[in-house]
């Protein structure tokens, strides 16, 4: 159970065009899923918070403009990245949240990431 | 987040011995703490986790310690296999379901 998936894994794509990356919760429903941005070597890094039906809560220093959010039912979430710069390339990763997903209130699931390399 | 550096702190072991990775926390509000396991090129998997009226949790191979009188959190693995290879990143709960990332260890484990 609690399983989350993100779609595609990896993407390449040319400077200034847009990739969306989805992530869906398969077997629950997500009240709040969360968007990570992990550099190599490096921790994850919160992005923003989005809940279904409201607009997203971005961290300090994320341009929401740029990052867009969108999380129009309770099993997906999309995160647009906008004119993407090679500076953008990263492994982006998604989490959900529920307490119908078992285990603690606030654990929060992963997916498995996506590999975006802007060239 | 204050992650810097491109050098992950590693530690490496044998087959078989027991592992302690350790981290501190910064927010001494912080009431639940989990540790997760990141293989190359995945996404963190849960290992297991402690909320702060606990200084000791159990799982299979895995305990978590909690000392927060210096904010303190370590995870024990018994027995560690090569299999248990990867990055090993705490995160702490501070309110509002949002976790804060520790900056990692990786774990190497020889054959």
């Amino acid at each position: 159970g609690a399983v989350v998936s993100q779609h595609p894994s990896w993407v390449i794509c040319k400077s200034g065009t847009s990739v969306k990356i989805e992530c869906r919760s398969l077997d629950f429903q997500a009240t709040t899923m969360f968007w990570y941005r992990q550099f190599p070597k490096q921790s994850l890094m919160l992005m923003a918070t989005s809940n279904e039906g409201s607009k997203a809560t971005y961290e300090q220093g994320v341009e929401k403009d740029k990052f867009l959010i969108n999380h129009a039912s309770l099993t997906l979430s999309t995160l647009t990245v906008t004119s993407a710069h090679p500076e953008d390339s990263s492994f982006y990763i998604c989490s959900a949240h529920s307490p119908s997903a078992g285990g603690n209130q606030e654990t929060q699931y992963f997916g498995p990431g996506t590999r975006l390399l802007v060239l | 987040g204050e992650s810097v550096g491109l050098h992950l702190p590693t530690l490496s072991v044998q087959e078989g011995d027991n592992s302690i990775i350790n981290c501190a926390y910064s927010n001494s509000a912080s009431d639940y703490f989990i540790w997760y396991k990141q293989e190359s090129g995945k996404g963190p998997q849960f290992i297991i986790d402690i909320r702060s009226n606990m200084d000791k949790r159990q799982g299979q191979r895995v305990t978590v310690l909690l000392n927060k009188t210096v904010k303190h959190l370590s995870l024990q693995i018994a027995a560690t296999q090569p299999g248990d290879s990867a990055v090993y990143f705490c995160a702490e709960n501070s309110g509002y379901s949002t976790l804060t990332f520790g900056k990692g260890t990786m774990l190497l484990v020889s054959p």
